[in-house]
This record gives C-alpha cells, structure tokens and sequence, in this order.
C-alpha cells in the first residue's frame, strides 16, 4: 500500500542553520504531496504541497521540490529561526483518492 | 472564518467505559476525515465520509469504534468499552471536494487518556 518514509528526529540546529527533512514515498498512482507543521500545543498546519512532478511548495522560507524520478519530496529551509521548532510531517494523497498517509514525523528544535 | 473544531479537548476515562468524540469541520467542506496519533507515531487514517456516508470505514481498528456524521456537518466518533492502547490524539480533519489537491485542514485534536 501507500507509504511516506522520512527522516527520524529529533533534530536540533542552531539558528540561521540550513535545514533538510528527507522525504521518500512509494509511487503508485499520480499523488498530490504535503507537508505538514504542529507547532508546540497547537494542531496540524499545512505548511506546503505539491499536486504534480516538478512543482515546488514553498511557504514561510521552507522549498519541497515534487521529484518524481526519486520519489522524493524534502523540505528545505535556507536559515532556521527558533520560531521554526516543531514536528513535520510529510504526506501524501492516495492513488487518486482522498485519504492520506503521514510519515512519522520529525522533531526539529532550533536553539538560539 | 472558524476552523475546524474539536470537543472535548482532553478526556480521561476508565478502561471499559464508553467515550463519544466530536467534530465540527468547516462551513461547506463536504469530506471530513478521523486520524488517530499515538504518541511517537504519525497520523493513523481511521475513517472518511463524503457527505453523510462513510464509503471508506477501513481503518476503524475493532468494532469498538464507530462514527458517524449528520447533516452533512457534525461527526461524533464512538469508542465503546475503552482499552488502554486506544490513549492518543484523535484528529479530525475536513476538506472541499474542488480541484484534486486533497488539502485537508486539521482541528486541534482530542487527547484521550485511558486509565
């Protein structure tokens, strides 16, 4: 069945550091993909998606790049802020359908 | 507008009582959905609805669980004769049927605690 797989945390980077959450997914189907953000006591918020190969998602300074040829869909960020310390969970639509799938999730924490 | 909501915000309950747990998804969003995160895990796909009808009922772990929706709106979710590992995060999550993204928007959750 479908599958996300990413990066286990948790991860700690200082600020300004450059960040990078692998992301791999299994290819079945034509899948819209997502990330996800939970911020400290807060519920899930879409951070950015991706509906096609080559499209890039970018919100609040964070790229993911839909890369059909890998499978693959990494969050980027050129220069982490303490602000930015949360789970990310990367996901992705079925085989045309509605559910999606989450991968486990990967703690980031930014220290000053 | 309002988001999705979610009631109670937290729950503790004694094994073998039953618990009932609601969803208010956002004005208009046809497709509501149920998640379930235990602790370390991601989201577990429990149930979707399209409307008042669940076509998809296939990640409702026992018959212990059941959901059901209302005038295209309200869901409850129902655990009945709680066991301790069903402790987690149950989110519910709603979405429009336009376009093919599948964008979904999450309430705050449920944390249920079984003791």
């Amino acid at each position: 069945g479908d599958s996300v797989t990413q990066m286990e945390g948790p991860v700690t980077l200082s600020e300004e550091a450059f960040l990078t959450i692998n992301c791999t997914y299994t290819a079945t189907g034509y899948p819209s993909l997502f990330w996800y953000v939970q911020y400290p006591g807060e519920g899930l918020q879409l951070l950015l998606k991706a509906t096609k190969a080559d499209d890039k998602g970018s919100n609040k300074g964070f790229e993911a790049t839909y890369r059909k040829e890998t499978t693959s869909f990494h969050l980027e960020k050129g220069s982490v802020q303490v602000s930015d310390s949360a789970v990310y969970f990367c996901a992705r639509s079925g085989a045309g359908s509605y559910q999606l799938t989450f991968g486990k999730g990967t703690k980031l924490s930014v220290i000053p | 507008g309002a988001g999705v909501s979610q009631s109670p915000s937290n729950k503790v309950t004694e094994k073998g009582k039953d618990v009932e747990l609601r969803c208010d998804p956002i004005s208009g969003h046809t497709a509501l959905y149920w998640y379930r995160q235990r602790l370390g895990q991601g989201l577990e796909f429990l149930i979707y609805f399209q409307g008042n009808s669940a076509p998809d009922k296939s990640g409702l772990p026992s018959d212990r669980f059941s959901a059901e929706r209302t005038g295209e709106s309200v869901s409850t979710l129902t655990i009945q004769r709680t066991q301790q590992e069903d402790s987690a995060v149950y989110l519910c999550a709603s979405s429009g049927t336009s376009g093919t993204s599948y964008e979904q928007y999450f309430g705050p959750g449920t944390r249920l605690t079984v003791t």
